[in-house]
């Protein structure tokens, strides 16, 4: 069984500074896809940036890098020059790769504000 | 751009009443699902559907149906509606060059 952890329920931290939101899973899987997700108060949740388990280097996708630790089983997320619209929920999910289905388990969450 | 729509973004429902939640995507994927977020317990699989009329139980089915007659559609049914399902649905899709999913905007459920 897979297990996401995000052990930061609510951050604050000041615009135009960087964040980093923790994430941590379980998994006995050799290949697995790391997912971070953002959900704004409207509730649709966007898809920021994937870390595959094999990827060599971070992912990084504009504003957004992964800090990808395998050894400690670790994908935090690095939101650089925060800005007021990155206030939201964001989520840490894993996916098995050899699971047809793709199903996605997901963390509880970290409610991110951002102060002006 | 990908497109996930559900058909309602609140719904009120009395309990004991059968509930229908309707998912589209227009982007030709084949797998589709179900989830339902509480606070604190993030987003948990109610179920998943890999082609038309095939389906498979997620973490939480139980109190729960679906439904895939079209490719494009999937449709989550709550068969006796119970206070503790009062939540948000969210429904998804997969494609994309990274398997990545793409979701709807939500529906906010409340059974009183």
């Amino acid at each position: 069984a897979q297990k996401i952890t995000q052990t930061q329920p609510g951050m604050f931290v000041q615009e135009k500074e960087a964040v980093t939101l923790d994430c941590t899973y379980d998994t006995s899987d050799q290949s697995y896809g790391l997912f971070w997700y953002k959900q704004p108060s409207s509730g649709e949740m966007i898809f920021l940036i994937y870390q595959g388990s094999y990827d060599e280097q971070n992912a990084t996708e504009g504003r957004y890098s992964l800090n990808f630790q395998k050894a400690r089983k670790s994908a935090n997320l690095v939101i650089s020059a925060s800005q007021l619209g990155d206030s939201a929920m964001y989520f840490c999910a894993m996916s098995p790769n050899h699971n047809a289905g793709n199903m996605l388990t997901f963390g509880g969450g970290t409610r991110l504000m951002v102060k002006p | 751009d990908v497109k996930v729509t559900q058909s309602s973004r609140y719904l009120v429902k009395r309990t004991g009443e059968k509930v229908f939640l309707e998912c589209v995507q227009d982007m030709d994927h084949e797998n589709m699902f179900w989830y339902r977020q509480d606070p604190g317990l993030g987003l948990r699989l109610i179920y998943f559907s890999y082609d038309v009329k095939m389906k498979e139980k997620g973490d939480i089915p139980e109190g729960y149906s679906v439904s895939r007659e079209k490719k494009e559609r999937f449709s989550l049914i709550l068969e006796s509606a119970s206070t503790n399902q009062t939540s948000m649905y969210l429904c998804a899709s997969r494609g994309g060059t990274l398997d990545e999913q793409y979701f709807g905007p939500g529906t906010r459920l409340t059974v009183t």
